[in-house]
């Protein structure tokens, strides 16, 4: 079935590790997508990608870091976990800016950061 | 300063009866708006989309009204379902080169009772 994967699905991680969240899509789309969604905040954009090759900040970028080796995959780094980074986050992706290019989303990692 | 603004966190509606979820933005460049549907630990999935050349959009229940001269458009679901209840996220983005992200607001909780 065509779409996004991430994961893990859920991770518990002690304050100061180092973590990647993997995401993975089959859609042949250009742009990529890493959002956390937060109680009361909504979606928030960490990081983008327009296509294969280059990277973005969005709205909430410190502590993250992201990479686009290729079209299909693009993983969320978090090179010294802080217990604010507790958050679901959704990776998604988008045929291209066009108006008819929603944004797909996968199921969403949770992490919880102790 | 927050460009999205869904200002009632939740809703709660009779089900047959109308659901009428509201948006405000405060960027004069957003127009193209989306409207997402989230169950729990699912991902985001688009619902209704609308651009800035039109007042209304239309999609089986679901309608988008666009009023731009106020910045505010709403999402009306009609006859509103028990299947239905969800998180409803408003989101915008201004065209132009490399616009590809989205800026959502905090969402709307929707139960509809049966």
């Amino acid at each position: 079935i065509a779409g996004i994967t991430q994961a893990p699905t859920s991770q518990i991680l002690a304050a100061g590790r180092r973590m990647t969240l993997r995401c993975t899509q089959d859609m042949r789309h250009n742009a990529m997508y890493w959002y956390r969604q937060d109680l009361g905040l909504g979606l928030r954009l960490i990081h983008y990608s327009n296509t294969a090759g280059t990277t973005g900040k969005g709205e909430v970028p410190d502590g993250y870091s992201v990479s686009r080796a290729n079209t299909d995959d693009f993983p969320l780094t978090l090179a010294s976990a802080v217990p604010s980074q507790t958050s679901v986050y959704f990776c998604a992706s988008s045929a291209g800016a066009s108006y008819n290019s929603p944004l797909h989303f996968g199921n969403g990692t949770r992490l919880t950061v102790t | 300063d927050q460009q999205v603004k869904q200002n009632s966190p939740s809703l709660s509606v009779q089900e047959g009866r109308i659901s009428i979820l509201n948006c405000d933005y405060t960027n004069s460049m957003f127009d193209y708006f989306l409207w997402y549907k989230k169950y729990p630990a699912e991902g985001p999935t688009f619902l209704i989309s609308i651009s800035s050349i039109k007042d209304k959009n239309e999609d089986g229940r679901f309608t988008v009204f666009l009023n731009k001269s106020a910045k505010h458009l709403s999402l009306h679901i009609v006859p509103s379902q028990p299947g239905d209840s969800a998180v409803y996220f408003c989101a915008a983005k201004a065209s132009g080169a490399g616009s590809y992200q989205l800026t959502f607001g905090k969402g709307t909780k929707l139960s509809v009772i049966p």
